[in-house]
């Protein structure tokens, strides 16, 4: 079945360092990718989408590109900041014809001392 | 755009008793509405699906008669757990998908409430 695979965590980076974190993805059809992040407490907030192959999804310093031939949606970040830490969760999306439903990877912490 | 609240915030009930936990979509209508269950430090897990005038559809292994969903109008749907036991206690967390968004619901992106933390002694 559709499943989502993230690296595990907790991922410690000290401030102004590179982020990466792998995802990669088993579906049928052509889903759309997501990463959402959740802060501590807090319900999930979209960070980034990409809805076909080779699209890039960006927003705040963060970026993930669509690779169907590795069937991957890493995501990167050139420089950290304390405010970065949450735990953030892949994800995809079945055709709104299989019900629509968003299926997540397990979330990877990550945390940035100054 | 494209908020989502959800009451309370928090939750402590005692065991036995039933708590009613409420997701509305503030500035859109919803279609569809999801409401998931996470517990610490894991992921989310998908409960069921409401479309707004059917009835829901359960995840396998979720009893329907202990998490009743309702979703009666296309801005609200609610949430009782029944008869709430201390494993019941967790974070539930709902997401709309709606029309009148930027994108149109063929973008089919879900928009996240704030979550309930349910506690039960």
């Amino acid at each position: 079945g559709d499943s989502v695979t993230q690296m595990e965590g907790p991922v410690t980076l000290s401030e102004e360092a590179f982020l990466t974190i792998n995802c990669t993805y088993t579906a049928t059809g052509y889903p759309s990718l997501f990463w959402y992040v959740q802060y501590p407490g807090e319900g999930l907030q979209l960070l980034l989408k990409a809805t076909k192959a080779d699209d890039k999804g960006s927003n705040k310093g963060f970026e993930a590109t669509y690779r169907k031939e590795t069937t991957s949606f890493h995501l990167e970040k050139g420089s950290v900041q304390v405010s970065d830490s949450a735990v953030y969760f892949c994800a995809l999306t079945l055709p709104y014809n299989q019900g629509g439903k968003l299926i997540f990877g397990q979330g990877t912490e990550l945390s940035v001392k100054p | 755009g494209a908020v989502v609240s959800q009451h309370p915030s928090r939750v402590i009930c005692k065991s036995g008793t039933s708590v009613k936990i409420e997701c509305r979509s503030l500035d859109f209508q919803a279609t569809t509405m999801f409401w998931y269950r996470q517990f610490p430090k894991q992921s989310l897990m998908l409960m069921a699906t409401s479309n707004e005038g059917s009835k829901a559809t359960y995840e396998q292994g979720v009893e329907k008669d202990k998490f009743l969903i309702n979703h009666a109008s296309l801005t609200l749907s609610t949430l009782t757990v029944t008869s709430a036991h201390p494993e019941d206690s967790s974070f539930y967390i709902c997401s709309a998908v709606g029309s009148g968004l930027a994108g149109g619901s063929s973008s089919y992106e879900q928009y996240f409430g704030p979550g309930t933390r349910l506690t039960v002694t």
